[in-house]
C-alpha cells in the first residue's frame, strides 16, 4: 500500500450536494492526520486536524478509521467557494514532524 | 503577522545556473520544511529542519542545499540549475512538539516559488 492514497476524483457537484472523499494510508502507528485544501495556484491551507475517532467544523466533517488504516472528509450543502483540491496529509514517520501529502482530490461545485 | 514569506515569487533559470529561494517565518516555529509540487507528484519533502543549526534531507534531496542559521530563516539553494527542477516550490513551519504524533500542529506555508529551469 502506498504511503497515502486518496480518491482520484475529480468530483464534480452541484451546489447544496453532500460529497465525500476518502484517503487511505499505511502507517498503522499514525495518530494525527490533516485535511488542507489547495486552490488553483496558491499554497495549500489547513482545513481541519483528525485525531480521535473525527473532527467536525460546521459543514466539514472528518471521521478516521484506524482499523482500517482510512480518513473521510465529508461536505454538507456545497457552496462554490467549496471548489479547490483537498489534500490528505499523515505522518511519514512515529516523531509526527515529516507529513505525507496525498496526491489530492479535485471537487468542483457547481450552480 | 506576515506568516511564511517566500521569495521571489518567480524565476526562470538557465540551465547550470545556481541560486538561493529565500523562506522566512516570524511566528517563532521550531520546524521548518521545504516542498516541491509537481503536476500528478503532489508535495515532496525535499528538506526540513527542527531547530536552528539542525537540517535534514527528505525524500527528493539531490541537488539542493539547506542551512538553518537562525529560527527564522531557512534558504534553499540550487547548487546547479537543471530542467528537472522546474516546479512550485513551497516552504513550510510549524511548531514542533516532544509529543509530535499527538501534534495537531499543522504547517503553514508560504505562498511559493515558481521555478522554470531552461
Amino acid at each position: 500500500r502506498k504511503e497515502v492514497e486518496q480518491d482520484p476524483g475529480p468530483f464534480n457537484v452541484p451546489e447544496g450536494a453532500t460529497v465525500a472523499f476518502n484517503c487511505t494510508y499505511s502507517n498503522s502507528a499514525s495518530q494525527s492526520f490533516f485535511w488542507y485544501r489547495q486552490d488553483c495556484r496558491k499554497e495549500p491551507k489547513l482545513l481541519m486536524s483528525v485525531y480521535s475517532s473525527g473532527n467536525e467544523d460546521g459543514r466539514f466533517t472528518a471521521q478516521l478509521n484506524r482499523a482500517s488504516q482510512y480518513i473521510s472528509l465529508l461536505i454538507r450543502d456545497s457552496k462554490l467557494s467549496d471548489s479547490a483540491t483537498y489534500l490528505c496529509v499523515v505522518p511519514r514517520d512515529n516523531y509526527g514532524q515529516n507529513f505525507v501529502f496525498g496526491p489530492g482530490t479535485r471537487l468542483s461545485v457547481l450552480p | 503577522n506576515a506568516g511564511v514569506t517566500q521569495t521571489p515569487k518567480f524565476q526562470v533559470l538557465k540551465t547550470g545556473q545556481s541560486m538561493t529561494l529565500q523562506c522566512a517565518q516570524d511566528m517563532n516555529h521550531e520546524y521548518m520544511s521545504w516542498y516541491r509540487q509537481d503536476p500528478g507528484m503532489g508535495l515532496r519533502l525535499i528538506h526540513y529542519s527542527v531547530g536552528a543549526g539542525i537540517t535534514d534531507q527528505g525524500e527528493v534531496p539531490n541537488g539542493y542545499n539547506v542551512s538553518r542559521s537562525t529560527t527564522e530563516d531557512f534558504p534553499l539553494r540550487l547548487l546547479s540549475a537543471a530542467p528537472s527542477q522546474t516546479s512550485v516550490y513551497f516552504c513550510a513551519s510549524s511548531y514542533a512538539t516532544s509529543t509530535a504524533i499527538f501534534s495537531n500542529y499543522g504547517y503553514t506555508f508560504g505562498s511559493g516559488t515558481r521555478l522554470t529551469v531552461v
